[in-house]
């Protein structure tokens, strides 16, 4: 099946310097990567969409200032935490959807983060 | 985006057949039904997907009336390992526009 990277799995920080997380499509090219956040005994809340190429689409709520989303290319997406604070501290997802016989969308292992 | 309706938890044994039913009544056209199982601290895995009637692997099956507005996962003999929170998903396919929406998901329990 299709195999989709996140790294770090885990981060510590300080409060107000900056996280970047990937997420990568390993064998099979992602049009579309999706970014998660997702609290303890909680669902999954979509934070943006990204597309190759072009700018990310944000969910009403989510700062695009404060959570950069790259998606340079069709198996790499980042997304930075910019200043981070202790309410950042979350479990971070991201999935990736391929762009035509791979239509399901898979998820990463995701990342750990936790701002001190 | 179709939203859905689970339980929010289920509990049964092992070697039991687990049936989970999620409603979706507002399911679109163009829209698959996907189920993905998510254990504590990891991305969600995909389970199985379908469009309509059934679909089988070798982990599930899936359900999925006439009509569409629900779907029931079926799990045969679960074991211990199954427990975990598994998530029913209504998106379009074949579609850049479309995303995935979480619902709150059934919390499965099994026990010895």
């Amino acid at each position: 099946g299709a195999v989709v990277s996140q790294h770090p799995s885990r981060v510590i920080c300080k409060s107000g310097t900056s996280v970047k997380i990937e997420c990568r499509s390993l064998d099979f090219q992602a049009t579309t990567m999706f970014w998660y956040r997702q609290f303890p005994k909680k669902s999954l809340m979509l934070m943006a969409t990204s597309n190759e190429g072009s700018k990310a689409t944000y969910e009403q709520g989510v700062e695009k200032d404060k959570f950069l989303i790259n998606h340079a290319s069709l198996t790499l997406s980042t997304l930075t935490v910019t200043s981070a604070h202790p309410e950042d501290s979350s479990f971070y997802i991201c999935s990736a959807r391929g762009t035509s016989a791979q239509e399901t969308q898979y998820f990463g292992p995701g990342t750990r983060l936790l701002v001190l | 985006l179709a939203k859905t309706t689970q339980p929010i938890s289920m509990d049964s044994y092992e070697g039991q057949e687990v049936n989970i039913t999620c409603s979706h009544n507002n399911i679109a056209t163009n829209d698959y039904i996907t189920w993905y199982q998510q254990f504590p601290s990891q991305g969600p895995r995909f389970i199985i997907q379908g469009y309509k009637t059934k679909v089988t692997n070798e982990v599930a099956s899936l359900f999925i009336p006439a009509d569409r507005k629900s779907s029931t996962l079926s799990l045969p003999r679960v074991s211990l390992s199954d427990t975990a929170v598994y998530y029913c998903l209504v998106g379009a396919l074949y579609s850049s526009a479309s995303k995935i929406i979480f619902g709150s998901g059934t919390r499965l329990s099994i026990r010895p």
